[in-house]
């Protein structure tokens, strides 16, 4: 069963725009990762954000927590073409925030026009 | 440094026959797991192994066995291909099983397609 839902489903936005994409998930959570996936290769990880935290930052990508909704969202500013990918959020309901059973979202795919 | 190895890349199989799919991982990573792909499903965890001769079930099982020799090597095995197996799959390792320090690194993915 799926515990994290990403939207929108599809987002195509100019070079140089900001995309926004959402996450929202059913069960408490210790942590809630980001993946991207590029056309026909596997998932990288990008980003982690525990649920003490409200806000990460690392380079272009923005993460914000929100556990009273059970959501988190993405920010990528700035897009390039080069950003073009399908973006997972996952999350492992079980507490100590472990891998062992981490569960991906359908992902957002995210095309960024030249 | 190969990371995460997959073979093979593509394979189709008849109804009935059966394969084993390889992942390897050079990183002396703890943990393994295997996940397939489907349009529309989001990626779903089939089985995970916590460390040499450890493993465990995921969410969709039914169809697959796996084992872990080596902490190197996890292979997933189909012992009766059926269309509905037909999917990408991604084995996956993390140096732990926590994911605050070791977040899980993906093979490129074996496509497969069951007639």
């Amino acid at each position: 069963s799926q515990q994290g839902e990403e939207d929108p489903q599809a987002l195509s936005i100019q070079e140089g725009e900001n995309a926004t994409m959402n996450c929202s998930y059913k069960t408490s959570i210790n942590n809630l990762q980001w993946y991207r996936q590029n056309s026909g290769r596997g998932l990288v990880h990008l980003i982690l954000i525990r649920s003490n935290e409200r806000e990460k930052h690392s380079g272009r990508l923005r993460v914000t927590l929100d556990t009273s909704k059970k959501s988190s969202s993405l920010l990528i500013t700035a897009s390039r073409a080069a950003d073009t990918a399908s973006y997972f959020c996952a999350t492992d309901p079980r507490s100590g925030g472990s891998n062992y059973k981490l569960t991906f979202g359908k992902g957002t795919l995210l095309t960024v026009n030249p | 440094n190969a990371g995460v190895t997959q073979t093979p890349k593509f394979q189709v199989l008849k109804t009935g026959q059966s394969m084993t799919l390889q992942c390897a991982q050079d990183m002396n990573h703890e943990y393994m797991s295997w996940y397939r792909q489907d349009p529309g499903m989001g990626l779903r965890l089939i089985h995970y192994s916590v460390g040499a001769g450890i493993t465990d079930q995921g969410e969709v099982p039914n169809g697959y066995n796996v084992s872990r020799s080596t902490t190197e090597d996890f292979p997933l095995r189909l012992l009766s291909a059926a269309p509905s197996q037909t999917s990408v799959y991604f084995c996956a390792s993390s140096y732990s099983m926590s994911s605050y320090n070791s977040p899980l690194h993906f093979g490129n993915g074996t496509r497969l397609t069951v007639t």
